[in-house]
């Protein structure tokens, strides 16, 4: 099993450009979620998906736009990058039954805007 | 406004002691919390739980402990090991809501 893959591991950006970090899962997840970390403030939700078709804001979700179109997948679009963007970004997935409250997390993706 | 605060920003162990990482949360609406461990380069992935109708839950070498009426856990290790050494995030959530809330995460390291 793959898990929770996210692409690309690693980008740099200028001010104003756009891209978009790819998350997939293979577990058949219903909930999805991003996560961005910066120094001295953990984990930090973006929005998350409790379904294809529905999403929502997290804590930060301010310069960030999400769709799920597909239970798999759960891409994260910066449609223009500001240095502040800055961060590591995790994308998550739960399942049900005893492993509803369990996060499994991608790699992360590490994103420098100059 | 910091939900799950970790007030330890690093701590250091020898090899074959007990590790004690806290966490204070501020939500008294939380019922489920969890550790996360982080190695660098890494996603952090999941280490242990437990639900707020317990006191303490163990799974081999690590513990949890929860103190309602004080708002605080705890990650308890016995013995220590050098592949410990990592970022430890204390996690709660509401179960039925659909967002989970992070500390900053303790690193721990374990000296050989």
């Amino acid at each position: 099993n793959a898990g929770v893959t996210q692409t690309p591991k690693f980008q740099v950006l200028k001010t104003g450009q756009s891209m978009t970090l790819q998350c997939a899962q293979d577990m058949n997840h219903e909930y999805m979620s991003w996560y961005r970390q910066d120094p001295g403030m953990g984990l930090r939700l973006i929005h998350y998906s409790v379904g294809a078709g529905i999403t929502d804001q997290g804590e930060v979700p301010n310069g960030y736009n999400v769709s799920r179109s597909t239970t798999e997948d759960f891409p994260l679009r910066l449609l223009s990058a500001a240095p502040s963007q800055t961060s590591v970004y995790f994308c998550a997935s739960r399942g049900g039954g005893s492993g509803a409250n369990v996060l499994t997390f991608g790699a992360g993706s590490r994103l420098t805007v100059l | 406004d910091q939900q799950v605060k970790q007030n330890s920003p690093s701590l250091s162990v020898q090899e074959g002691r007990i590790s004690i990482l806290n966490c204070d949360y501020t939500n008294s609406m939380f019922d489920y919390f969890l550790w996360y461990k982080k190695y660098p380069a890494e996603g952090p992935t999941f280490l242990i739980s437990i639900s707020s109708i317990k006191d303490k839950n163990e799974d081999g070498r690590f513990t949890v402990f929860l103190n309602k009426s004080a708002k605080h856990l705890s990650l308890h290790i016995v013995p220590s090991q050098p592949g410990d050494s990592a970022v430890y995030f204390c996690a709660a959530s509401i179960v039925s809501y659909q967002k989970v809330t992070f500390g900053i995460g303790t690193k721990l390291q374990v000296i050989p």
